[in-house]
């Protein structure tokens, strides 16, 4: 079966510094990944999604970026944090283009407090 | 202006009650999921309905995409403490077979016993 990691759980980091956040998948091959982030009263944003390794499409302009070394892992960058940058951010997996059904599967996130 | 629409934002209802949660669009849903995520964690997947007049259900969960694939309905029967949390919809609008998928904001559910 098909599992989905993210770490870290749990991020406290000050306005100015770096920022990477991971998220591996196990048990398939090739999957779309995705990263969103989800803040109170905006529901999810889809930030970056990749259909294979070092192909990275953004749907916000903003100060972050993605990278997808592996086929199954997925990073999420910053060179310098905002306050804003501070939400609720998912991993998502799902199969290729091609199947009938698109269901992503979501790993269980990171709560990143930017102060 | 936000492309799926859920209502009510948030619901409050008596242990053994039923409920209903709605997810309309303007556009045509290629495929409608329906999500549930416990605070602070990740989304669990429900069901998916592409057909319209789709009707699916799992336990005491029954979702249904119209004739019209415009909107969907997700009910609960005899609702439950367990059932509590945040119910999102998401659907492809962007044909079959595309990658991303829209999100509505999402609708609170408390049960209470």
């Amino acid at each position: 079966s098909q599992t989905i990691h993210q770490w870290p759980a749990t991020l406290v980091q000050p306005v100015g510094s770096p920022l990477s956040l991971e998220c591996t998948v196990e048990g398939t091959s090739n999957p779309n990944l995705y990263w969103y982030r989800q803040a109170a009263g905006r529901g999810l944003q889809l930030l970056f999604y990749s259909v294979g390794i070092g192909q990275i499409s953004s749907e916000v302009p903003q100060n972050l970026s993605a990278s997808r070394p592996q086929d199954r892992q997925f990073i999420l960058s910053s060179k310098k944090l905002l306050l804003s940058d501070s939400g609720f951010y998912l991993c998502a997996w799902s199969r290729l283009r091609g199947f009938e059904y698109n269901e992503q599967f979501f790993g269980p996130g990171t709560r990143l407090t930017v102060l | 202006s936000q492309e799926l629409e859920q209502s009510p934002q948030s619901l409050i209802v008596q242990e053994g009650k039923n409920l209903t949660i709605n997810c309309t669009s303007s556009k045509t849903l290629y495929g409608l999921y329906w999500y549930k995520q416990k605070y602070g964690e990740g989304l669990i997947f429900l069901m998916m309905l592409q057909k319209g007049g789709e009707e699916k259900s799992h336990e005491k969960i029954t979702a249904k995409l119209d004739e019209k694939k415009q909107q969907s309905s997700l009910h609960i029967t005899a609702s439950q403490p367990s059932h509590a949390g945040i119910y999102l919809c998401g659907a492809d609008m962007g044909g079959a077979g595309s990658y991303q998928l829209t999100f509505g904001k999402g609708t609170k559910l408390s049960v209470i016993p």
